[in-house]
């Protein structure tokens, strides 16, 4: 089946330093994948997706590029804010019935940025 | 376009009550699909609907339930609940519920069953 695996959090930094989640996958076939972020109280946010192979998502200053070879999805800024502390997710979607609406969800990055 | 809308956002119910959780999707979207987020399993997916049939169903025993209606609004319901049913319900929606479709999340309805 699919699965989705994320690194080992919280991740804590400085305003203005690199940041980096890895993401891996397991899924059969092309799937799509996706970063989402959740601010605390709230749902999520679609940060970045990429349907195929070698796409790169981009979105305020976050990137991600679908690796097939090592079926990853990383998301990397090159400078990160105190506004960006949140809970950051990567799920896939699959194509086939029986991935109809269903997102497969990493475990959760929590990130928080100190000024 | 106006979001994604849940109601309640948050429900206080005790042990062996059911409850009713509602979705409106973005306009002109067919798919809504529902998920429970808790701090042990993180997220899962429950179910999905378009255009008023369940298509797609997750690991969740039959007191999880839900129906869509012909304006695409969706609601869930959960039947004798569980303390383990505390949790964060979120619903989503997509214009197709196909795999390259990007999902819209709601704020979400915060169950707490005591």
């Amino acid at each position: 089946g699919n699965s989705v695996t994320q690194m080992e959090g919280p991740v804590t930094l400085s305003e203005e330093a690199f940041l980096t989640i890895n993401c891996t996958y397991t899924a059969t076939g092309y799937p799509s994948l996706f970063w989402y972020v959740q601010y605390p109280g709230e749902g999520l946010q679609l940060l970045l997706k990429a349907t195929k192979a070698d796409d790169k998502g981009s979105n305020k200053g976050f990137e991600a590029t679908y690796r097939k070879e090592t079926t990853s999805f990383h998301l990397e800024k090159g400078s990160v804010q105190v506004s960006d502390s949140a809970v950051y997710f990567c799920a896939l979607s699959n194509a086939g019935g029986t991935s109809y609406g269903k997102l497969t969800f990493g475990q959760g990055t929590i990130l928080t940025v100190h000024p | 376009k106006a979001g994604v809308t849940q109601t309640p956002r948050y429900l206080i119910k005790t042990r062996g009550q059911q409850v009713t959780l509602s979705c409106s999707p973005i306009s002109g979207h067919r798919s809504v699909s529902w998920y429970q987020q808790t701090p042990g399993q993180g997220l899962q997916f429950l179910f999905e609907y378009f255009s008023e049939t369940q298509r797609n169903k997750g690991n969740f025993p039959g007191r999880f339930s839900g129906r869509q209606f012909s304006n695409s609004r969706s609601e869930m319901n959960v039947s004798t609940l569980e303390l383990g049913d505390s949790a964060l319900y979120l619903c989503a929606s997509s214009p197709g519920g196909i795999y390259t479709d990007t999902q819209y999340f709601g704020p979400g309805t915060r169950l707490t069953v005591l």
